[in-house]
């Protein structure tokens, strides 16, 4: 199955540190959306890489930053972290020339401690 | 106010009955999704609807673009729907936003 893999499937780490997640989009999407799910909410939308680049960005402090590969994974990196950024980071990749078939997955427990 | 609201928040039913979960949204859509998330997180897109009613298996899901409103109906409820539902909107401008979901529990 070429579904959305990412890794790790879970992570603790301490204040202040960094910390970096990947994402390898299903095979054929080009596209690929970062989310973050605190627990008991809906997912929250960090940003979505697209050619390489920063297409869409939520409301979510630079000390979010991601990359996206030429091969079209990608990367969600957290520098500084906060107890609250303790939660589960979804990917998502879809084709950037339909807004259908979203693809995601199973998400990367982030616990801060 | 949250652009995508869903009610109610918990369910409880028992196996075998009629399920409806409800998704309101204020936000001009090209799409709406249903999306299942099982405890430890993976999510699993249910349907994507623009327009319309779909079907698959015990699962129907409605939406009335001028209500702005979308409902998702279970039929045959059994206990392996237990999850968490979740209403998103894609708005026109390429970005989903979510619904806080419904937990589902289905008892034997």
């Amino acid at each position: 199955d070429a579904g959305v893999t990412q890794s790790p499937t879970h992570l603790i780490k301490t204040r202040g540190q960094q910390v970096t997640l990947r994402c390898s989009p299903k095979s054929g999407h080009d596209t690929v959306s970062w989310y973050q799910q605190a627990l008991g909410q809906g997912p929250q939308f960090i940003f979505q890489y697209y050619e390489e680049e920063e297409r869409q960005r939520g409301n979510f402090p630079d000390r979010f930053s991601g990359h996206q590969f030429p091969n079209y994974s990608s990367e969600l990196n957290v520098n500084a972290l906060l107890l609250g950024d303790s939660a589960l980071y979804l990917c998502a990749s879809s084709l950037s020339s339909v807004d259908y078939g979203y693809t995601f997955g199973s998400g990367t427990r982030l616990t801060v401690v | 106010k949250n652009e995508v609201e869903q009610s109610p928040q918990n369910l409880t039913a028992q196996e075998g009955e009629f399920i409806t979960i409800n998704c309101s949204y204020s936000v001009g859509i090209s799409a709406l999704h249903w999306l299942q998330q099982h405890p430890g997180g993976g999510i699993v897109s249910l349907f994507m609807l623009s327009s319309g009613k779909k079907k698959h298996g015990r699962l129907i899901a409605t939406i009335n673009i001028q209500e702005k409103h979308s409902s998702l109906h279970i039929t045959a409820s059994h206990p392996r729907d237990s999850a968490v539902y979740i209403c998103a909107a894609f708005n026109t401008g390429n970005q989903f936003y979510f619904g806080t979901g419904t937990s589902l529990t289905v008892i034997p």
